[in-house]
């Protein structure tokens, strides 16, 4: 099966600019997550989504994080403006289910620099 | 902070040894995962463990959990060169749906 499929794999982009990043999860996964994981450090989870509904975005950083999974498929992660210590990779998952049994699939990651 | 914590933050063993990463954690847990990543694969699952159970093994992985101590540690028996990358565990909470929280990582450097 297809693996979790993210773009753009880079940007570039100067502070107070605003970016998107768009994530497909695998077919028929229910659940679907947004890490930011800083460079040296572990994946820090975003916000999750069950079908369209956020489940926790409790460590999103709403005045400049948005997110949003409209037909329960795909998703978009935005930032604006964006600030130099957003500069990260940004990684999707997806897993069938909410249950903590689950296994994640990662997607490759859209490595975010912002100067 | 991050919930996991690894030990140690780097290591450099030469190919054919074992490689052992421990990771602590600070609450009571479902499970415990590990995680692989290096630039060519992105974030790969190795192992889950839940938290009645204290011992997986998976090829050359072995995984130990010991809920007493809030500790888990990683074996790669007999590393090859493939086996270069960072290593993350995650801890999956009671009552908080698939949510993982990682640590920072062991960055293992097997050598040829």
């Amino acid at each position: 099966e297809a693996g979790v499929a993210q773009s753009p794999r880079y940007k570039i982009i100067e502070k107070r600019q605003s970016v998107a990043f768009w994530c497909n999860p695998i077919s028929g996964h229910a659940t679907l997550y947004w890490y930011q994981q800083i460079l040296g450090q572990g994946p820090k989870l975003l916000i999750q989504f069950q079908n369209n509904g956020v489940v926790d975005d409790s460590q999103l950083p709403k005045d400049r994080f948005s997110a949003e999974r409209l037909k329960g498929v795909d998703s978009t992660l935005k930032i604006q403006p964006a600030k130099l210590e957003d500069s990260a990779v940004y990684l999707c998952a997806s897993s069938r289910g909410r249950q903590p049994y689950y296994e994640q699939y990662f997607g490759p990651g859209t490595r975010l620099t912002v100067t | 902070s991050q919930q996991g914590e690894e030990d140690p933050q780097a290591l450099s063993i030469q190919e054919g040894e074992n490689a052992t990463m421990n990771c602590s954690y600070k609450t009571s847990i479902n499970n415990l995962q590990w995680y692989r990543q290096n630039s060519g694969r992105g974030l790969v699952h190795l192992i889950l463990i839940r938290s009645n159970e204290r011992e997986k093994h998976s090829g050359r992985l072995r995984v130990t959990l010991d809920t007493s101590k809030k500790s888990s540690s990683l074996l790669i028996t007999a590393s090859r060169a493939a086996d270069t990358a960072s290593y993350f565990c995650a801890t999956a909470f009671n009552n908080a749906g698939n949510m993982l929280t990682f640590g920072g990582g062991t960055r293992l450097m097997v050598k040829p």
